[in-house]
């Protein structure tokens, strides 16, 4: 697609439900990327994708949180029992390769509140 | 790791240049990113440093010190709609690793 597209845009769910959260990266992009954003908060890092693999996992916050890319492009942000403190807005983001010098392109994210 | 410090708040007058640093510490450098986020809005790429120097872009730009750690964005002829927040962005050093690790940004606002 022309840019990156995150669905939905805005989550509602109840503490202890899952929810899934989808990326679809710009197409030829190889390198796709998961961060969060707290209220009035800097983007913390989740994970990030090189075609379907995963080198780093580290900014994982727990074991609750896990992430697929499928075909080397959509991916899936999944949080099972969810808590209030994983209310944020997730960002997904893209880049032609791991190491281009034109950053991330920016998907619009995902507001989940965790009520 | 990755330490990156912004100021939080600044404030500058419409037409004025409005200077924004950033410094880091790492045990590394890959290359420095900026971003604009507009409230409420993703953030856009800016600009890109891997080497010391100025890199000018219309009204931004952009200059590194690797020695110093150091990175600024200048913003000339400011407009208000340069109002923003402007985070300042560091790659992980490893080869073939591309995560970057982000500043918590500074709000930047014009006023007329």
């Amino acid at each position: 697609g022309a840019g990156v597209s995150q669905s939905p845009s805005n989550k509602v769910t109840e503490k202890g439900k899952d929810v899934e959260l989808r990326c679809d990266p710009i197409s030829g992009h190889t390198a796709l990327y998961w961060y969060r954003q707290s209220l009035g908060q800097g983007l913390e890092f989740l994970i990030y994708f090189q075609g379907n693999s995963a080198p780093d996992k580290s900014g994982l916050p727990s074991d609750r949180f896990s992430a697929e890319r499928t075909g080397g492009s959509v991916s899936t942000l999944t949080i099972q029992r969810t808590q209030q403190e994983d209310s944020a807005v997730y960002l997904c983001a893209s880049s032609i390769e791991v190491r281009d010098s034109y950053g991330y392109t920016f998907g619009s994210g995902t507001r989940l509140t965790v009520v | 790791g990755q330490n990156i410090d912004q100021p939080t708040e600044m404030t500058a007058t419409e037409g004025a240049i409005v200077q924004i640093n950033c410094t880091y510490q790492t045990s590394g450098f890959n290359g420095l990113f900026w971003y604009q986020q507009h409230a409420g809005e993703a953030p856009t790429f800016l600009s890109y440093n891997v080497l010391d120097g100025l890199e000018e872009k219309g009204r931004f730009s952009s200059f590194l010190s690797r020695s110093k750690g150091y990175s600024y964005l200048l913003l000339k002829e400011l407009q208000m709609k340069d109002s923003a927040s402007y985070l300042c962005a560091v790659r992980d050093p490893r080869t073939n690793a591309g995560k970057s690790t982000f500043g918590d940004g500074t709000t930047l606002t014009v006023k007329p």
